[in-house]
Order: C-alpha cells, then sequence, then structure tokens
C-alpha cells in the first residue's frame, strides 16, 4: 500500500494523559498536514510542514499540542494532558512539491478522551 | 476569513441523478475540491476544479462553478447506494502551503 498511513486508527485514554499519534506519507511527498475533524464537522487545519520545517501552526493548536517531522518523512502530532475537548478524528495529509497538486489524506486517527 | 457551507443532508433513489451544493466566501480560491468520505474513512478526493473554469465533468461526476455567485455543485449521475457517504466542498487559494478549507459536509442518502 503507497498511500498516507496513520497509527493507530483508535486510541482511547484517560483526560490527564499524553497521546501520541504517527502519520506515514506517501514516499515522495515532502508537503505534510495535520487537520482535526469533531463530530459532523468537516476537517479544520492544524499544521504544516515542507519537509521537516513546520511553516504553519492554526491558532486551533494549543500549546498542549505539538507536531514534529525530524527527518522530512514520518510526523508525530503529540498532545499533552489530554482533555475531553480533545476527542476527534486526527488526519494527516501528504502532497508532492508544484502547484495544483491536490492532497491525499490517510485514514485517521480516532482519540476518545474519557 | 474563508467559510464554506454545505446543506446537512440529501436522500435520493438509485438510478437518479444527486446533486450537492455549496457556497464558499473567499473569492481569491483558486481551487475547488468535492471530497467522498464513507464511515469509519479518511477523505477520497473526488475530483477538483481551478476557479478559471466553469465545469468538469469525470464520468458519472459533474462539476459545475459560478464563480461570480461563488456557488460550486457536483452531480452525481445514476446515484448507486455506494455512493452513500458524506460530500465535503473544499477550497485552497493554491500557492504556497495550500491550506484547505472544508465545509461541514452532505450527508448523501441513497435509497435502494
Amino acid at each position: 500500500d503507497t498511500g498516507v498511513s496513520q497509527d493507530p486508527r483508535h486510541k482511547i485514554t484517560k483526560r490527564g494523559q499524553n497521546v501520541t499519534f504517527r502519520c506515514d506519507p506517501i514516499s515522495e511527498h515532502n508537503r505534510l498536514y495535520w487537520y482535526r475533524q469533531t463530530l459532523g464537522q468537516g476537517p479544520e487545519f492544524l499544521t504544516y510542514f515542507q519537509n521537516e520545517a513546520q511553516l504553519e501552526k492554526s491558532r486551533l493548536l494549543s500549546d498542549r499540542f505539538s507536531a514534529e517531522r525530524p527527518k522530512g518523512s514520518f510526523s508525530t502530532l503529540e498532545i499533552q494532558r489530554t482533555e475531553q475537548g480533545d476527542s476527534a478524528m486526527y488526519l494527516c495529509a501528504s502532497r508532492p512539491q508544484g502547484a495544483g497538486d491536490t492532497q491525499y489524506f490517510g485514514p485517521g486517527t480516532r482519540l476518545t478522551v474519557l | 476569513g474563508e467559510d464554506v457551507e454545505q446543506s446537512l443532508f440529501l436522500s435520493v433513489r438509485e438510478g437518479d441523478s444527486s446533486v450537492i451544493n455549496c457556497t464558499y466566501t473567499d473569492s481569491s480560491s483558486t481551487y475547488l475540491y468535492w471530497y467522498k468520505q464513507e464511515p469509519g474513512a479518511g477523505l477520497q478526493l473526488l475530483t477538483y476544479i481551478f476557479s478559471n473554469m466553469d465545469m468538469k465533468q469525470d464520468q458519472r461526476l459533474t462539476v459545475l462553478l459560478n464563480k461570480k455567485d461563488k456557488h460550486l455543485s457536483l452531480r452525481i449521475a445514476d446515484t448507486q447506494t455506494g455512493d452513500s457517504a458524506i460530500y465535503f466542498c473544499a477550497e485552497s487559494m493554491g500557492g504556497g502551503y495550500q491550506k484547505v478549507t472544508f465545509g461541514t459536509g452532505t450527508k448523501l442518502q441513497v435509497i435502494p
């Protein structure tokens, strides 16, 4: 499978715990995005990487959230001190270099905070 | 800021055509997209249209863009039960990092 993969697919955690999600983009794609999707809503942009550089962060990304892409390949999204309001689907997408190319989404990680 | 709006629900009979509508506010939108999301799955890009186009057809899918009214529609011909899903309209300005702004989605129910 050469698509975007995410791990884990589901995560249940207790409030206050830290969680980390991983995204593996399509191998030749240098641009990587994280989105959050809550029930009944469309995805909302969280952050963007070009290679290893994090170039844009949404105001939705509070200081409890941190994302990395250390070698410009896979990326991790960590949420510290989780809150019930963090419960959502976290989607990763990747895109190759060049204008006009679209984003390819992974299956998402569904987070439930109890 | 950008805003994308869609109706929440559409029900059609199998074999009929479905038309899903979307309005957006950002006149500088360069790309307009339609994504499909099935239950428990990620987003699948169906088609996209550049803002300098009026129409794009791809097999059973027809996208119409009225840039003056900032209105986008997706027509699915001969709708099948497998088309039941949530359809998201989305836009981006292109260039740079191309952040995509999504609508809230339209749930399409196909009745056999």
